[in-house]
């Protein structure tokens, strides 16, 4: 099973950016890489998703690199509301379809 | 927009007690979810449905059973509730790889 770590907390500043980096090192060739973001007394809620390379959408963008061992989600021009938790979740679609999320990383934006 | 909702944000109940936690979702989604969130342990999966009756035990199902007799209603069960099962529970839907949770429920077993 592919076992993800992130770091536990980060700090930022209005208007940074920040990249959060998740490293998954046992992935298989038919994983998928979600990031998700978690607000206090709130379900997460899915940010973005991707298999190579660089996905982008209108919140964030994820690069993974050739090896897939890692990922990292790049939160342009952050704000006060970005702070939240941020987690990495590997969707390991064998027969057992297990899926597994890191520790998560809170981020405090900080103005 | 997918919705997916939980009978409940607050539960108080007492050890020994059975308990139901609801889950509804409106979206056709095959794949159901319930995973508990605990301070420094992130999310863990309990239990999860990829059809009506149908189950698979996740990374901690001691102490909880499910069921799921319809496709839009995924429930979990405590058996008899103990202290350690103080937690928040979130339910989740997906549609490839993307999962929605739901509110969460915070149980209190005292």
């Amino acid at each position: 099973l592919a076992k993800t770590t992130q770091p536990i907390s980060m700090d930022s500043y209005e208007g940074q950016e920040v990249n959060i980096t998740c490293s998954h090192n046992n992935i298989a060739t038919n994983d998928y890489i979600t990031w998700y973001q978690q607000f206090p007394s709130q379900g997460p809620r899915f940010i973005i998703q991707g298999y190579k390379t660089k996905v982008t959408n209108e919140v964030a963008s994820l690069f993974i690199p050739a090896d897939r061992k890692s990922s990292t989600l790049s939160l342009p021009r952050v704000s006060l509301s970005d702070t939240a938790v941020y987690y990495c979740l590997v969707a390991q679609m064998d027969s057992s379809y297990k899926l597994i999320f890191g520790s998560g990383t809170r981020l405090l934006v900080r103005p | 927009d997918v919705k997916v909702t939980q009978s409940s944000r607050y539960l108080v109940k007492r050890t020994g007690e059975k308990v139901f936690l609801e889950c509804v979702q409106d979206m056709d989604h095959e794949n159901m979810f319930w995973y508990r969130q605990d301070p420094g342990l992130g999310l863990r999966l309990i239990y999860f449905s990829y059809d009506v009756k149908m189950k698979e035990k996740g990374d901690i199902p001691e102490g909880y059973s499910v069921s799921r007799e319809k496709k839009e209603r995924f429930s979990l069960i405590l058996e008899s509730a103990s202290t350690n099962q103080t937690s928040m529970y979130l339910c989740a839907s997906d549609s490839s790889y993307e999962q929605y949770f739901g509110p969460g429920t915070r149980l209190t077993v005292t």
